[in-house]
């Protein structure tokens, strides 16, 4: 089983809005990591969590806040945002950093 | 600093025909190398990976990676191309914990 689930699937949020991203893996991989692809684009990089603490941040704004509240789940909180922040958000984990396994995205909208 | 090129950013094939996507990565040594396939709106799909030992590799939905390092490529082939196929082709390469990705190349198939 290579599954990683990501909800919601689509959100519209207003730029004064507060939501959260979820993933979640049952693979036992100990590394997590948050993607943002705009149309076109390969995906790039936010943050990366090892063994539940946030080892890489690619100088993400802080309106962006990731968490990991344990081994097989991940957040992505998400305050005062823009439109230019409109993007598919993806999740992926790996057991040891080599090969990533990706979920299928939150494709977001902020109006 | 590493990189990784894909110098097709569209191709078109005929279904039936075979296939073969450009890959050519710069790194400071060999690094684990990877193929991604994304459809519409999906995450990405990891077809096969290459860390060491066989330079020919297999992977899913009948796709298949040959390793050259002398001419630092990992390019992807199929030999009979289904309309399925069509999607975004990501060519990947990972010193450890972080991927660097390809800019992508779309597969188109025409009848």
């Amino acid at each position: 089983d290579t599954e990683v689930t990501q909800t919601p699937k689509h959100l519209v949020m207003g730029m004064t809005n507060k939501k959260s991203l979820k993933c979640e893996q049952h693979m036992g991989h100990r590394a997590m990591y948050w993607y943002k692809q705009k149309a076109k684009k390969p995906p790039e990089l936010m943050f990366v969590y090892s063994y539940e603490k946030l080892s890489i941040n690619e100088s993400v704004p802080s309106r962006f806040s990731p968490e990991c509240p344990n081994s097989s789940l991940l957040n992505l909180h998400l305050h005062a945002l823009q439109p230019e922040d409109s993007a598919l958000y993806l999740c992926a984990s790996s057991r040891e950093g080599r090969d990533q396994y990706f979920g299928a995205g939150t494709r977001l909208s902020v109006l | 600093a590493q990189s990784v090129t894909q110098p097709d950013i569209h191709i078109t094939v005929s279904e039936g025909a075979s296939l073969e996507l450009r890959c050519n990565y710069s790194y400071g040594a060999t690094p684990y190398l990877f193929w991604y396939v994304q459809s519409p709106g999906q995450g990405l799909q990891l077809l096969l990976k290459y860390f060491s030992g066989d330079t020919l590799v297999q992977g899913i939905k009948g796709f298949e990676a040959e390793f050259k390092r002398s001419q630092s490529s990992f390019n992807l082939r199929k030999p009979s191309v289904h309309w399925s196929d069509a999607a975004e082709y990501f060519c990947a390469a990972s010193g450890y914990s972080t991927l660097t990705f390809g800019k992508g190349t779309m597969l188109l198939v025409s009848p």
